[in-house]
């Protein structure tokens, strides 16, 4: 049964600061991996997205890199914002049949402080 | 020109009610999902469901069912409400095993 974790749960930084955000999950045997942001009260934002043929993706700011076989993804925030402030959540994907569903990590919550 | 819509946004009803809740995409997406999240805000799987198959999580119980009246709704019904249905629901949609899309969640509280 595939598992993910996010590590830290929680995480206070002054504005300016490059931070990493890191997800590992059980079993490598996945197809793609999605990084989310979800603000308070709302739904989820998605951010990236990595199949498991790649090795990083880049959006803006923000850059998630992907370790297949070690069962690990970062996700890099650069020049972090206060309105960066979120919850940050890592899913994976274990096949590419048509419904299967994503397994969600517990998330990490950002604060960037002004 | 929202992707995926879900109402009401706010449910607030009686143990033992039924109610339902309301998906729609505009997306084209031929897969859609429902996901759960619990008062520690873990998301879990709860249905997915494309014209050939409905997958059942298995810990969901038969209070739970979907319904698609077409390839662009999936409706969730939920029969004899107890407190712990108390979370906020929400409606996804992907096209087969692209990014997934979710909708801005259904708070339902169940007194």
């Amino acid at each position: 049964k595939q598992e993910v974790t996010q590590i830290p749960a929680a995480l206070s930084v002054p504005e300016g600061e490059n931070l990493v955000l890191n997800c590992s999950f059980t079993d490598s045997a996945i197809y793609n991996l999605q990084w989310f942001r979800q603000d308070p009260g709302k739904g989820l934002t998605s951010l990236l997205l990595i199949q498991s043929s790649q090795r990083e993706q880049t959006s803006g700011r923000l850059n998630a890199s992907l370790d297949k076989s070690s069962g690990r993804s970062t996700l890099y925030i650069a020049a972090s914002q206060p309105g960066d402030s979120a919850t940050y959540l890592c899913a994976v994907r274990r096949s590419n049949s048509g419904n299967t569903p994503l397994v969600f990590g517990k998330g990490t919550r950002l604060s960037v402080i002004a | 020109d929202t992707a995926v819509s879900q109402t009401p946004k706010y449910l607030v009803t009686q143990m033992g009610n039924d109610k339902s809740i309301k998906c729609e995409q505009n997306l084209g997406h031929d897969t859609m999902y429902w996901y759960k999240q619990d008062s520690k805000k873990f998301l879990k799987i709860m249905f997915s469901y494309n014209n050939k198959e409905l997958i059942i999580n298995e810990t969901v119980p038969n209070r739970f069912s979907p319904k698609s009246p077409d390839k662009a709704h999936l409706n969730l019904h939920i029969n004899s409400l107890e407190l712990g249905d108390s979370a906020v629901y929400f409606c996804a949609s992907s096209q087969a095993s692209l990014k997934q899309y979710f909708g801005p969640g259904t708070r339902l509280t169940v007194t």
